[in-house]
């Protein structure tokens, strides 16, 4: 069976600091990868899809990155933290050839201070 | 083109009653429709799908939805209420055929169970 895991489950960071999420999955090779983010009491905001290995597609212009070194691996990524940068995110796999359900991590809850 | 629509930001139901969750979604082409809930500070689970069998659909914790096509509706049902399913939940359209990898969420409907 396929499991996805993301971490760190909970950070804090001052602003300005750098930042570096994981997630990972297993169980399912060539997946279609997602990065979602949740502000307090809102829906998802799609940021970074990725359909293969170096290929990152953003849907949101911020300070934040992505980035796939490896299959199964998708790495979120900041320079700088900024306070509108806290909130929920989520990671997602999805069949490769797309249109089908979405499999979620179980998120890191990040504060920025 | 994909969007969906949630009437209702919050339902609220007395345990035991019916539960309603309202879905509307358009598409250019024929979709794949889906329900979430998310419980707190918790990722999302999936709770049911459509991928154009059966147009009722049944999934886990006693919950179905029908696909309308007629009413562009996905309206997610459970004939009683349980304290734990006080959680959010999400409809989603996706693209059948993997014309987009990216699929469209609807803001989400907070489900509130009173005792």
């Amino acid at each position: 069976s396929q499991t996805i895991h993301q971490w760190p489950a909970t950070l804090v960071q001052p602003v300005g600091s750098p930042l570096s999420l994981e997630c990972t999955v297993e169980g399912t090779s060539n997946p279609n990868l997602y990065w979602y983010r949740q502000a307090a009491g809102r829906g998802l905001q799609l940021l970074f899809y990725s359909v293969g290995i170096g290929q990152i597609s953003s849907e949101v212009p911020q300070n934040l990155s992505a980035s796939r070194p490896q299959d199964r691996q998708f790495i979120l990524s900041s320079k700088k933290l900024l306070l509108s940068d806290s909130g929920f995110y989520l990671c997602a796999w999805t069949r490769q050839r797309g249109g089908y359900e979405q499999y979620f991590g179980p998120g890191t809850r990040l504060t920025v201070t | 083109a994909q969007s969906v629509t949630q009437l209702g930001s919050h339902v609220s139901v007395s345990e035991g009653a019916l539960v309603l969750l309202r879905c509307n979604y358009s598409s250019s082409v024929p979709p794949y429709l889906f329900w979430y809930v998310q419980y707190p500070n918790q990722g999302l689970q999936l709770l049911l799908k459509y991928t154009s069998a059966a147009t009722l659909v049944k999934g886990i914790n006693g919950f179905e939805a029908e696909f309308k096509k007629s009413e562009t509706s996905f309206h997610l049902t459970k004939p009683s209420a349980h304290m734990s399913d006080a959680a959010e939940y999400f409809c989603a359209v996706s693209a059948r055929g993997g014309g987009s990898y990216i699929p469209t969420f609807g803001r989400g409907t907070s489900l509130i169970v009173h005792p």
